[in-house]
């Protein structure tokens, strides 16, 4: 697949347990920022998405916490299903430069059964 | 609601050749975006189109890449010649509102 050659961090988690996966961003003027879900042969999926002027959001089974003092992202994965596996990117947007993605490096989510 | 198409889903071609990727947005988003990753880096982006214009082609590599978008609908992404670092998976994505962007499957582009 595509992930041939590119080294990601992984995190591998027992079923039914918690996974956080931490995300750092540079731009501290990124006023929007995105989790997406890529699985093994298809595109980055949308999971959540929270705004600068938030701290916390929550979507179901899914938590996303923003520190924007140390500039770090993060997503929180509730009872950790074998469906959850996947490689999972941050990405942050900036309506002054045209709401174009950058994208994080991703961290891969391995799911023991 | 149908979601972002793209085509084709692989290609292999040898350096020096021309291939045209496709991409069918969500009906209705103005917004379309292109991007790509390359082998061992990160999704990158290549350019933005509003409707059939243009807004954002920073990304673009070089003059070998030509992305249009006629009559604001589907888009392609034209490379000429290939180079063997061309390489790699070309997502498209699109959007009503520039904030969320729904992405394709890709296009999985392999120069030899």
């Amino acid at each position: 697949g595509e992930s041939v050659g590119l080294h990601l961090p992984t995190l591998s988690v027992q079923e039914g347990d918690n996974s956080i996966i931490n995300c750092a961003y540079s731009n501290s003027a990124s006023d929007y920022f995105i989790w997406y879900k890529q699985e093994s042969g298809k595109g980055p999926q949308f999971i959540i998405d929270i705004r600068s002027n938030m701290d916390k959001r929550q979507g179901q089974r899914v938590t996303v916490l923003l520190n924007k003092t140390v500039k770090h992202l993060s997503l929180q994965i509730a009872a950790t299903q074998p469906g959850d596996s996947a490689v999972y990117f941050c990405a942050e947007n900036r309506k002054a430069a045209g709401n174009k993605l950058t994208f994080g490096g991703g961290t891969r989510v391995l799911v023991k059964p | 609601e149908a979601g972002v198409t793209q085509f084709p889903s692989h290609s292999v071609i040898e350096k020096g050749q021309t291939v045209t990727l496709r991409c069918d947005p969500i009906s209705g988003h103005d917004n379309l975006y292109w991007y790509r990753r390359v082998m061992g880096k990160e999704i990158k982006f290549l350019l933005h189109f509003v409707k059939e214009s243009k807004q954002d082609e920073s990304g673009m590599p070089n003059n070998r890449f030509l992305a249009e978008r006629t009559g604001g609908t589907y888009s392609t992404l034209k490379v000429q010649p290939a180079e063997l670092e061309d390489s790699g998976v070309y997502f498209c994505a699109s959007s009503p509102n520039s904030e969320t962007q729904y992405f394709g499957p890709g296009t999985r582009l392999l120069v030899l």
